[in-house]
């Protein structure tokens, strides 16, 4: 169970164009979604905060322009990289929060990622 | 500034043996820690957590420590699986019962490799 699915897997843009990464939760429903970005050999790093129904939470240092982020129900959270730039190539991965999470509010169950090029 | 710490970016431990991985924090706001697993080109996969008012936690071959007054924890795996091979990343949070949930603050990950 908790199974969280992120699509496209991978995808490459040309610098200038927009990108939309979807996340799902297959099989409960997410109250809170989380959005990470990953440089090689770097760690995690938390972008926003996405509450089902309201606006997102960015991260010092993220600008919410260019990232949008959409959670339009309680088992879908859309990331729009707008005006995408070379520097802005990584892996993107979402995690989310089953609503009913009993003991464990932060057992984050994480998607498999998107690996965005901008050329 | 790096709030949580994994100074051992690999780990080299023979299949059988015990395997211990160390991760350290600065911020004493956090009351929640978790490792997850992760391979190359996939999401993390969490394994065990604990929270501040414990100082141990065991789940099969998975036990966490936690020692608050050093801000120091660690995962220990015993024995040791080729299938254990991986990157393990240690994360915290700073909120913890109830009342809604922050992200996770990771750490830089340490790249376990089970010798056979």
């Amino acid at each position: 169970g908790a199974v969280v699915s992120q699509h496209p897997s991978w995808v490459i843009c040309k610098s200038g164009t927009s990108v939309k990464i979807e996340c799902r939760s297959l099989d409960f429903q997410a109250t809170t979604m989380f959005w990470y970005r990953q440089f090689p050999k770097q760690s995690l790093m938390l972008m926003a905060t996405s509450n089902e129904g309201s606006k997102a939470t960015y991260e010092q240092g993220v600008e919410k322009d260019k990232f949008l982020i959409n959670h339009a129900s309680l088992t879908l959270s859309t990331l729009t990289v707008t005006s995408a730039h070379p520097e802005d190539s990584s892996f993107y991965i979402c995690s989310a929060i089953p609503r009913l999470a009993g003991g464990h509010v932060y057992e984050q169950y994480f998607g498999p990622g998107t690996r965005l090029t901008v050329t | 500034d790096q709030q949580v710490k994994q100074n051992s970016p690999s780990l080299s431990v023979q299949e059988g043996r015990i395997s211990i991985l160390n991760c350290d924090y600065t911020n004493s706001m956090f009351d929640y820690f978790l490792w997850y697993k992760k391979y190359p080109a996939e999401g993390p996969t969490f394994l065990i957590s604990i929270s501040s008012i414990k100082d141990k936690n065991e789940d099969g071959r998975f036990t966490v420590f936690l020692n608050k007054s050093a801000k120091h924890l660690s995962l220990h795996i015993v024995p040791s699986q080729p299938g254990d091979s991986a990157v393990y990343f240690c994360a915290a949070s700073a909120r913890y019962s109830g009342g809604g949930a922050d992200g996770l603050t990771f750490g830089k990950g340490t790249h376990l490799i089970i010798q056979p």
